[in-house]
């Protein structure tokens, strides 16, 4: 059963378009990932955020933005939508250092998104 | 800096036969090392994760690996594989250095299992 939740599944927009992708978690984790995943490609890392009000850039440059106000939640925005940013989308969070699970990544199931 | 190599981006293997998916590592401090795979049109899932309490590490669906420092690997095995294993693969480093616990993924194996 996933604990880490993300909306929508699969989204098809127009050029321009202003999008939000939803992540949320239940697991009270601090640390949150965005990563970037073409069809049979590896992931990229886009943001991520040690806690509230921390975000940072990943290791890919990307046009969308992220914020973190809440430990829970850490949506993905795209001011304007272009062909260039369909991918799928993937979303994760992690638990605190020490013990067995310590840095283990929980993903959602992805959003794919497509830009016409 | 962090790194992980997977040497093989497709494997390919006839079902009840083992397999083998390898990947090298490269780390400047002692690294946590995972193993995750991603069924088609799925989220990824943690198989196994090493953080030196063994150097074999036991996961799910019968899957282990083991983290050989002196060749900085860690090689993904099955001795049997399933067509339920046919799936994409991926290695990955965390080693904490700075503070920073960011993961680095390898680029992913697909492993292919035929009847």
């Amino acid at each position: 059963e996933a604990d880490i939740y993300q909306t929508p599944r699969y989204l098809v927009i127009g050029t321009g378009k202003k999008i939000t992708l939803e992540c949320s978690q239940t697991m009270g984790h601090d640390k949150m990932y965005w990563y970037q995943q073409d069809p049979g490609m590896e992931l990229h890392l886009i943001h991520y955020s040690y806690g509230v009000n921390s975000t940072e850039k990943g290791d890919l440059s990307s046009e969308s933005t992220v914020s973190r106000i809440r430990t829970e939640h850490f949506p993905l925005t795209l001011e304007s939508a272009r062909p260039s940013h369909t991918s799928q989308y993937l979303c994760a969070s992690s638990g605190p250092g020490g013990g067995k699970w310590a840095n283990v990544l929980t993903f959602g199931a992805g959003s794919r998104l497509t830009v016409l | 800096a962090q790194s992980v190599t997977q040497l093989d981006s497709h494997v390919s293997v006839s079902e009840g036969t083992p397999v083998l998916l390898r990947c090298n590592y490269s780390s400047s401090y002692s690294p946590s090392l995972f193993w995750y795979v991603q069924h088609p049109n799925k989220g990824l899932q943690l198989l196994l994760k090493y953080t030196s309490a063994a150097t074999l590490v036991k996961g799910i669906n019968g899957f282990e690996a083991e983290f050989k420092k002196s060749e900085t690997s860690f090689h993904l095995t099955k001795p049997s594989a399933h067509m339920s294993d046919a799936a994409e693969y991926f290695c990955v480093v965390s080693d904490g250095a700075g503070g920073s616990y960011i993961p680095t993924f390898g680029r992913g194996t697909s492993l292919i299992v035929h009847p």
